[in-house]
């Protein structure tokens, strides 16, 4: 069983840019969550997407966005990045079926916003 | 709406000590209940859970935690320290519903063993 891998592992981008990180799931796994954890802070939830739509979103503006694709590889986009925004993001899979509640993550990208 | 809180930002003991980090969580529906660690520049790995049934549940590297819903706790322990267990832990828990998988972090406690 292959593990959950994030793309790129680090990024530098300046303040109002646009960046996307990607992330490829573990096979049948059609559940995909976004995590961002600042410096110093538990994982804190962007949002979660089953079988290509999203299905749950935390405390984050609109500029917070993403894809999941049929090949069980997803993205999160941001745009007009602020300082605020340098943090680690990890992306979790799970096959998304009652009774599994058990998420598997990848090692994060790590993003400094400039 | 569910939370979690990790008393003690900071834990360090003795190698071979006993080790206890703490969790309270904060739940209107049954909770299920993680802990995962996390090395240095690394993502998160799934030490334990609670989901059903027993309360006291083991997990990988020797810990394990005891749900006690009276006390709404989930506290980790391992009986003794090994200087590999250093690293930052964190409690998480989830709502029940199908498809709802969203975890809610604690801040985290970063465990120090003493050699």
């Amino acid at each position: 069983e292959t593990g959950v891998t994030q793309s790129p592992t680090h990024l530098i981008k300046t303040r109002g840019q646009q960046v996307t990180l990607r992330c490829s799931s573990q096979s049948g796994h059609n559940t995909v969550s976004w995590y961002q954890q600042a410096l110093g802070q538990g994982p804190q939830f962007i949002f979660q997407y089953y079988r290509e739509e999203e299905n749950g979103r935390g405390n984050f503006p609109p500029r917070f966005s993403g894809l999941q694709f049929p090949n069980y590889s997803s993205e999160l986009n941001v745009n007009a990045l602020e300082l605020d925004d340098s943090a680690l993001y990890l992306c979790a899979s799970s096959p998304g079926d009652p009774g599994s509640y058990e998420q598997y993550f990848g090692p994060g990208t790590r993003l400094t916003v400039t | 709406a569910q939370s979690v809180t990790q008393l003690g930002s900071h834990v360090s003991v003795s190698e071979g000590a006993l080790v206890l980090l703490r969790c309270n969580y904060s739940s209107s529906v049954p909770p299920y209940l993680f802990w995962y660690v996390q090395y240095p520049n690394q993502g998160l790995q799934l030490l334990l859970k609670y989901t059903t049934g027993a309360t006291l549940v083991k997990g990988i590297n020797g810990f394990e935690a005891e749900f006690k819903k009276s006390e709404t706790s989930f506290h980790l322990t391992k009986p003794s320290a090994h200087m590999s267990d250093a690293a930052e832990y964190f409690c998480a828990v989830s709502a029940s519903a199908f498809g709802n998988e969203k975890l809610t972090f604690g801040t985290g406690t970063r465990l120090t063993i003493i050699p």
